[in-house]
């Protein structure tokens, strides 16, 4: 089955610095999304990927997947502690499913 | 527009209890899911629904049962609960092959 792993597990940063948290598997992945999720809240969605090679960016939030697509990163520029939060991966199973598998997600602490 | 909600947000039941959570979406999505997230497993799927009248199991689902009741409500239910059982419950929508948005969540404890 294919498995998502995250890393870090958890990262803690200083406000304004860049950060980058990446996701592989060890299978092709279809369809890549990422998502935040702050303590005790359901998760938001952010971006999604589908292309090898794509790259999106919504703020100061940018996701990319590379040209093989079996690894994503995030990363974010000049980070604020509104960014602090879980961040996940979740990708399609290969055969056009609509479910998802999740990895474990990256725990982001940004201290003012 | 309130996208994905669920009841209750909270629940404590003691083991051998029984309970149901609710879940409703008003963004016509035809696919609805349910979660469970747990510390160190992350997500993992419960049961999900494809469209009206039909469910499918999903990585977990010994222990629960699900019904579509119409496109909008899609509800789990714990039959006998137990203390494995204790998690953060998420459902999701989504549109067919487009992005899930979920649900604030309901934190259930088993004692």
């Amino acid at each position: 089955s294919q498995e998502l792993e995250q890393s870090p597990q958890s990262l803690i940063v200083q406000e304004g610095k860049n950060l980058t948290i990446n996701c592989t598997s060890s299978k092709t992945l279809y369809g890549l999304y990422w998502y935040k999720q702050k303590y005790g809240e359901g998760l938001i969605f952010l971006m999604m990927l589908q292309k090898g090679g794509e790259e999106k960016s919504h703020e100061k939030i940018t996701a990319k997947l590379d040209e093989k697509k079996q690894q994503s990163s995030l990363h974010i520029t000049a980070s604020q502690p509104s960014h602090a939060g879980i961040y996940l991966c979740g990708a399609k199973k290969r055969g056009g499913s609509e479910k998802l598998v999740f990895g474990k997600g990256t725990k982001l602490t940004v201290n003012p | 527009n309130a996208g994905v909600t669920q009841t209750p947000k909270f629940q404590v039941l003691k083991t051998g209890q029984s309970m149901t959570l609710q879940c409703a979406q008003d963004m016509n999505h035809n696919s609805m899911y349910w979660y469970r997230q747990d510390p160190g497993m992350g997500l993992r799927l419960i049961y999900y629904s494809a469209s009206e009248g039909t469910t499918d199991k999903g990585e977990v689902p010994n222990g629960y049962n699900v019904s579509r009741l119409n496109k909008r409500e899609f509800s789990l239910r714990l039959e006998s609960a137990a203390p494995s059982q204790t998690s953060v419950y998420f459902c999701a929508s989504s549109a067919t092959g487009t992005t899930q948005y979920f649900g604030p969540g309901t934190r259930l404890t088993v004692l």
